[in-house]
């Protein structure tokens, strides 16, 4: 079983939908989770973050993560074209020197006009 | 403005010619770290620098080398290409704090 499991998609809504993306994970030794936006020929920036359980707000973004089902999401409100990007989700192992990613394969979203 | 800067961003090489890609931070982090991005795989981590003259394997170390002689590079050899190693790599950085990691904008290899 892969450590980050997240459906490739793709995903095509109509602006100003909301959002869903999911990843489910295997290993409960992990803290941090993560997501991260990836435009076409760009690298990685990180999104949000959050630390252990339950919800966290950014302005129309919403990370939730729920340990006892090992579910991480992601919530998009009133989506605008200018989100269409590759969506990852990942987690950081617990302790160790090695602050390791381990990330989704990613979720390809499209927002149209 | 902080900055994870990589060279080249394309490259076509031919098997077994050495090549090196660059990467540099002005973050004044210690930690760095290279991943391969390949379709149907994700993001897979190659190396990792946890400090000037400290780098550890990461998943998929096969193929390539690191060095870390100065906090702010850490440069990627691949002593012999072969085509297995045409990706898309990413050299990142992160700080002591975490906030999660600054990704340099990638260098698309092609090895023919």
């Amino acid at each position: 079983q892969k450590e980050v499991e997240q459906d490739p998609g793709p995903l095509s809504v109509p602006e100003g939908a909301i959002v869903s993306l999911n990843c489910t994970y295997s290993n409960s030794a992990f803290q941090y989770f993560m997501w991260y936006r990836q435009y076409s020929r760009k690298g990685p920036e990180l999104l949000m973050y959050t630390y252990s359980s339950g919800n966290k707000e950014d302005g129309r973004f919403t990370a939730q993560v729920d340990k006892s089902s090992k579910y991480i999401s992601l919530f998009i409100r009133d989506s605008q074209p200018s989100d269409s990007a590759t969506y990852l989700c990942a987690k950081r192992h617990s302790g160790g020197s090695n602050y390791k990613l381990t990330f989704g394969k990613g979720t390809l979203l499209t927002v149209n006009p | 403005e902080a900055q994870v800067t990589q060279n080249p961003r394309y490259l076509i090489t031919v098997t077994g010619k050495k090549l090196t890609v660059t990467c540099s931070q002005n973050m004044n982090h210690e930690y760095m770290s290279w991943y391969r991005q390949d379709p149907g795989l994700g993001l897979r981590q190659i190396y990792y620098s946890m400090n000037v003259e400290v780098t550890d394997k990461g998943d998929v170390p096969e193929g390539y080398k690191v060095s870390r002689k100065e906090k702010r590079n850490f440069p990627l050899i691949l002593e012999s290409p072969s085509p297995n190693q045409t990706s898309l790599y990413f050299c990142a950085t992160r700080g002591q704090i975490f906030y999660g990691y600054t990704f340099g904008s990638g260098t698309r290899l092609t090895v023919v």
